[in-house]
């Protein structure tokens, strides 16, 4: 079975600070990983995706995602945040061969000007 | 750019009233999804379709049903509408040779 767990429901940074949101994931096959976003009232946007290619993956606006099979994480960054990126974040997981993704309960990043 | 649209983005029924939600795709995407999207649950898979006239429960199918007649539409009918089932619903689709998912802006359901 596959599992994603996000730590910490509410992420605050200050403006122009960096951003790390957190996400283990538990699987029983090499799995692929995925982050997407949600602005207030819209649907989900992927933002990145690791498919068993580069263990840094890049995503859109400025983001990026590192996976390390070691400690089963694969967490998200930005170097600067911006008060655009103020949005919900929910890290997933899935297998190819059954083609459902797991999400994680989400966490909702502010961003203090 | 793949585009999923949803019927309504706001809807408000009574408690025993049948419920409609559509979902159409213009990617020609085999595979669609239906989840329900809840504070701190994140999004909970409620049925998929891996292609027309098929589909299949995912984890949370209690008084739920599905209708895909074509490959470009999916219905989610909600037989008698109860509170418990205010919630955001969010539609997806994927090509079934690829991992991602793309949404549609989702349908945020009151039931009074």
């Amino acid at each position: 079975a596959q599992s994603v767990t996000q730590l910490g429901s509410h992420v605050s940074v200050s403006e122009g600070a960096l951003v790390l949101l957190r996400c283990n994931y538990s699987s029983s096959v090499p799995p692929y990983l995925f982050w997407y976003v949600q602005y207030p009232n819209q649907g989900l946007q992927l933002l990145l995706k690791y498919t068993s290619a580069a263990t840094l993956v890049k995503g859109i606006n400025g983001f990026e995602a590192e996976f390390k099979k070691s400690e089963t994480s694969f967490h998200l960054t930005k170097p600067s945040a911006h008060m655009s990126d103020a949005a919900e974040y929910f890290c997933a997981v899935s297998d190819i061969k059954r083609g459902k993704i797991i999400f994680g309960s989400g966490t909702r990043l502010s961003i203090r000007p | 750019d793949v585009k999923v649209t949803q019927s309504s983005r706001y809807l408000v029924k009574r408690t025993g009233e049948k419920v409609f939600l559509e979902c159409v795709q213009d990617m020609d995407h085999e595979n669609m999804f239906w989840y329900r999207q809840d504070p701190g649950l994140g999004l909970r898979l409620i049925y998929f379709s891996y292609d027309v006239k098929m589909k299949e429960k995912g984890d949370i199918p209690e008084g739920y049903s599905v209708s895909r007649e074509k490959k470009e539409r999916f219905s989610l009918i909600l037989e008698s509408a109860s509170t418990n089932q205010t919630s955001m619903y969010l539609c997806a689709s994927r090509i079934s040779d690829r991992v991602e998912q793309f949404f549609g802006p989702g349908t945020r359901l009151t039931v009074l």
